[in-house]
């Protein structure tokens, strides 16, 4: 199966601050690769897929890049409501395994 | 609007199965694939599998092969998830989400907390 794997798994920011996420897949995976958001209690919700194409609905202080084994999910601005966990998930090769990172929290400093 | 609503929490023992249950709404059912995702408490997400509601095609992680069924029902545009011989550690938070052929989900249910005690 292919890793991913996440860094920081925790950051602490504050409101106004631009923080940006890696993700760095074990192989290639050209471009496919999404991230998520997850806050306490809820189920996870959309934000990039494809590496860079922003969700319907999902603020354009979001934006993804990265192709091949190396991503970056970067927030600008941060809000009060952007705290929460941060899932890259590549989908490379299906049939092959989806596998997630294993998560970075962003928590306010 | 879509909607995926996922059946009640469940309690089992050990050695037991389960079957959630997610009903969609607000689009073609067999449009879009499923896909189950499960949450330990405290932990990531961990990718189970996903069935192709058009034809009944499943995709499922090794990691639970044989001891997972994913079936659909088109006419109410449901989708099940079986699991049996539970451990403790199938104790989780398990999600259906509405999957696009690339992979990613853009629709989760609300997740049926299954707990594994004896």
């Amino acid at each position: 199966d292919i890793q991913m794997t996440q860094s920081p798994s925790s950051l602490s920011a504050s409101v106004g601050d631009r923080v940006t996420i890696t993700c760095r897949a074990s192989q290639s995976i050209s471009s496919y690769l999404n991230w998520y958001q997850q806050k306490p209690g809820k189920a996870p919700k959309l934000l990039i897929y494809l590496a860079s194409s922003l969700q319907s609905g999902v603020p354009s202080r979001f934006s993804g890049s990265g192709s091949g084994t190396d991503f970056t999910l970067t927030i600008n601005s941060l809000q009060p409501e952007d705290f929460a966990t941060y899932y890259c998930q590549q989908t490379y090769g299906i049939p092959l395994p989806i596998t997630f990172g294993q998560g970075t929290r962003l928590e306010i400093k | 609007q879509v909607q995926l609503v996922q059946s009640g929490a469940e309690v089992r023992k050990p050695g037991a199965s389960v079957k959630v249950s997610c009903k969609a709404s607000g689009y073609t059912f067999t449009y879009y694939y499923i896909h189950w995702v499960r949450q330990a408490p405290g932990q990531g997400l961990e990718w189970m599998g996903w069935i192709n509601p058009n034809s009944g095609d499943t995709n499922y992680s090794q990691k639970f092969q044989g001891r997972v069924a994913m079936t659909r029902d088109t006419s109410i545009s449901a989708a099940y998830m079986d699991l049996s011989r539970l451990t403790s550690d199938d104790t989780a938070l398990y999600y259906c989400a509405r999957g696009y052929s690339s992979g990613y989900s853009d629709y989760w249910g609300q997740g049926t907390l299954v707990t594994v005690s004896s």
